[in-house]
């Protein structure tokens, strides 16, 4: 099973600056990694696939960067509504498909 | 737009099984060609991806989970199916049903599964 490990656990970034929130696989995955957003109460909600493909709808201040075994998700310009949890998870060489732990992030 | 709805037992006592259905509306399982997941969130804690089926039937599992999980699809009533036996207090969690399987673009609202006797 790849272990896929977030880091840090938790990042206090003022509004307006930018956050880059790390995603480290065990082994690699090549570019089968996927970023998801998830905000109290609601369902996760999928930001990027193939490490820096946006999905429909996700503003272009989020992007992803990476390959292998090391991930980046960074948001250029926090808004009041991106303070939420952010998992990434890997969708090669499954099964199983497996998350990430997650990394908190909150108003500085 | 595509929506997912969870319903099921809320409650379940250890030792018995859990048994939840997802209602797909605004696509159809059995002509979209995605699998269709099955992912759990006990409180506080991961994600963990339990599995998921094609309209064929053919099914792929968490291995942790595959000697006590079932999924099921009946393409007539657009609905697909998770069992979980022999449950104890670990599965309890906030169980959501989502289209995909690799990536989940579509999610339900989840719903909470509370083992308790």
């Amino acid at each position: 099973e790849i272990v896929m490990t977030q880091s840090p656990a938790t990042l206090s970034v003022s509004p307006g600056d930018r956050a880059a929130l790390s995603c480290r696989a065990s082994q690699s995955v090549s570019t089968g990694l996927a970023w998801y957003q998830q905000k109290p109460g609601q369902a996760p909600r999928l930001l990027i696939y193939g490490a820096s493909n946006r999905a429909t709808g996700i503003p272009a201040r989020f992007s992803g960067s990476g390959s292998g075994t090391e991930f980046t998700l960074t948001i250029s310009s926090l808004q009041s509504e991106d303070f939420a949890v952010y998992y990434c998870q890997h969708y090669n060489n499954w099964p199983p498909i497996t998350f990430g732990q997650g990394t908190r992030l909150e108003i500085k | 737009q595509l929506q997912l709805q969870e319903s099921g037992s809320g409650l379940v006592k250890p030792s018995q099984t859990l048994s939840l259905t997802c209602t797909v509306s605004g696509d159809s399982i059995s002509s979209s060609g995605y699998p269709w997941s099955w992912i759990r969130q006990p409180p506080g804690k991961d994600l963990e991806w339990i599995g998921y089926i094609y309209h064929s039937g053919s099914t792929y599992y968490n291995p942790s989970l595959k000697s006590r999980v079932t999924i099921s699809v009946d393409t007539s009533k657009n609905k697909f199916s998770l069992k979980l036996t022999s449950v104890t207090a670990a599965d309890t969690a906030l169980y959501y049903c989502a289209r995909g399987g690799g990536f989940f673009e579509y999610w339900g609202q989840g719903t909470l599964v509370t083992v308790s006797s």
